[in-house]
């Protein structure tokens, strides 16, 4: 079955510190992948989406994602985290059907 | 902001009552989609419209019931409501249903039932 896995739940890092999220998949063909941002009571919103090509994906907010065939990965990364990126990150996968599907969410904390 | 709007922001209700959220998509969509989160199940896909007719089902419970109406707006219907269904409940817009379609998500309606 498709599936994305999150390993980490809580993440602290120092603001201007670098950030790697990272996100494994488990899919039977071309992976169509995505990473949203949930902050404090609001709704997701999308960060970069990978469906094929260049394998670095440039997002908003300073972010980019890099899909690695050979590790089964999607890792999301920002060299520079500011303390407004503190929220929840998701990694998400498309069904056959377009409907996404979640991961268990890394919620990031920035420390000053 | 996203262009997709949810009413009411807020829902308390008790054990075996019935409630409707509402969902308003962006201006162009024709797709709807809503998604639960909750503590134990995580972010999960009920169920998908498209221009009114029904496209896909998720984890979606017998007592829960959507539809899609002639101005695309959609509403969730959830009745013989149990602790259980507490939950942050998102609805989502897209174009149409290219896998290539970014859907937008709104702020979402927090469910609590006593």
């Amino acid at each position: 079955a498709q599936s994305v896995t999150q390993p980490d739940i809580h993440i602290t890092v120092s603001e201007g510190a670098s950030l790697e999220l990272r996100c494994n998949y488990s899919y039977g063909a071309t992976p169509y992948l995505f990473w949203y941002v949930q902050s404090p009571g609001q709704g997701l919103q999308l960060l970069l989406k990978y469906f094929s090509g260049d394998t670095l994906v440039q997002g908003i907010k300073g972010f980019e994602a890099e899909f690695k065939r050979s590790q089964s990965s999607f890792n999301l990364r920002k060299p520079s985290v500011h303390w407004s990126d503190a929220a929840e990150y998701f990694c998400a996968g498309l069904t056959g059907a377009n409907n996404l599907f979640f991961g268990t969410g890394t919620r990031l904390t920035v420390i000053p | 902001d996203s262009g997709v709007t949810q009413t009411p922001k807020h829902l308390i209700t008790a054990t075996g009552q019935r409630v409707t959220l509402r969902c308003s998509p962006r201006s162009g969509d024709l797709s709807v989609y809503w998604y639960q989160q909750s503590l134990d199940q995580g972010l999960q896909f009920l169920i998908q419209y498209y221009n009114g007719e029904e496209r896909a089902k998720g984890n979606i419970l017998e007592r829960f019931s959507a539809q899609q109406f002639p101005d695309l707006h959609s509403e969730l219907n959830l009745s013989s409501l149990e602790l259980g269904d507490s939950a942050l409940y998102f609805c989502a817009s897209s174009p149409g249903t290219s896998p290539k379609d970014t859907q937008y998500f709104g702020p979402g309606t927090r469910l609590t039932v006593l």
